[in-house]
């Protein structure tokens, strides 16, 4: 069974960084791209930003709102992928949740974790 | 404001079908055959009920269909059922900055 566990979230000042942690079981991590997505309290969804897998470079791509500031990388020896948090404002104020991309050459997200809530707040 | 342009709400009696909109433009849903729909609970992680326009991942309801014209798809549900009742959300790839936009969100009362 695919599962994906989110951790890290917490209550964090504005300027200061986290890092969340978003633990895979029951695939071959490696295998496959990651994604992070939040959704604030009683918004929609959005996209951060994902992590290729090795195969195709393990390179990442950002949403706008969020590059220069957040980062994402992997472990495929732990099947863990992480999501660096810096400079962090108030309205980044929302669950995080994982994805696992449905494969390669997919456009979708078959699994998502339970999420993780970052408020930011001083 | 949101990329996608979604009906804030949506209802129907159990058994009835509904059908919940999704516009975009040609850089998102008219330009790519990516558009899929997530179901979310209160409190809940989404999950994938829709993907690419119109295929059902294994273990979805085949109440649940998708389609797509032009620049708006669409989520049909069938047969409508209590535990139907959430929000949904669409999604599609698109060329923009954000390799990826995403509807306001349906909230879909069963009567």
């Amino acid at each position: 069974e695919v599962q994906l566990v989110e951790s890290g979230g917490g209550l964090v000042q504005p300027g200061r960084s986290l890092r969340l942690s978003c633990t895979a079981s029951g695939f071959t991590f490696g295998d496959y791209a990651m994604s992070w997505f939040r959704q604030a309290p009683g918004k929609g969804l959005e996209w951060v930003g994902f992590i290729r897998s090795k195969a195709y470079g393990g390179t990442t791509e950002y949403a706008a709102s969020v590059k220069g500031r957040f980062t994402i990388s992997r472990d495929d020896s732990k099947s863990i992928a992480y999501l660096q948090m810096n400079s962090l404002k108030t309205e980044d104020t929302a669950v995080y949740y994982c994805t696992r991309d449905g494969g390669s050459g997919s456009y979708y997200f078959d699994y998502w974790g339970q999420g993780t809530l970052v408020t930011v707040s001083s | 404001q949101s990329a996608l342009t979604q009906p804030a709400s949506v209802s129907g009696s159990p058994g009835q079908s509904i059908t919940i909109s999704c516009t975009g433009t040609s850089s998102d849903v008219g330009g790519y055959n990516y558009v899929s729909w997530y179901q979310q609970h209160p409190g809940k992680a989404p999950k994938l009920m829709i993907y690419d326009v119109s295929n059902r991942p294994s273990g979805v309801s085949n109440r649940f269909s998708g389609s797509k014209s032009g620049n708006t798809a669409s989520l049909t549900i069938s047969g409508l059922q209590a535990e139907d009742e959430a929000d949904y959300y669409c999604s599609s790839y698109t060329s923009s900055s954000t390799d990826w936009v995403f509807g306001g969100g349906t909230k879909l009362t069963v009567l």
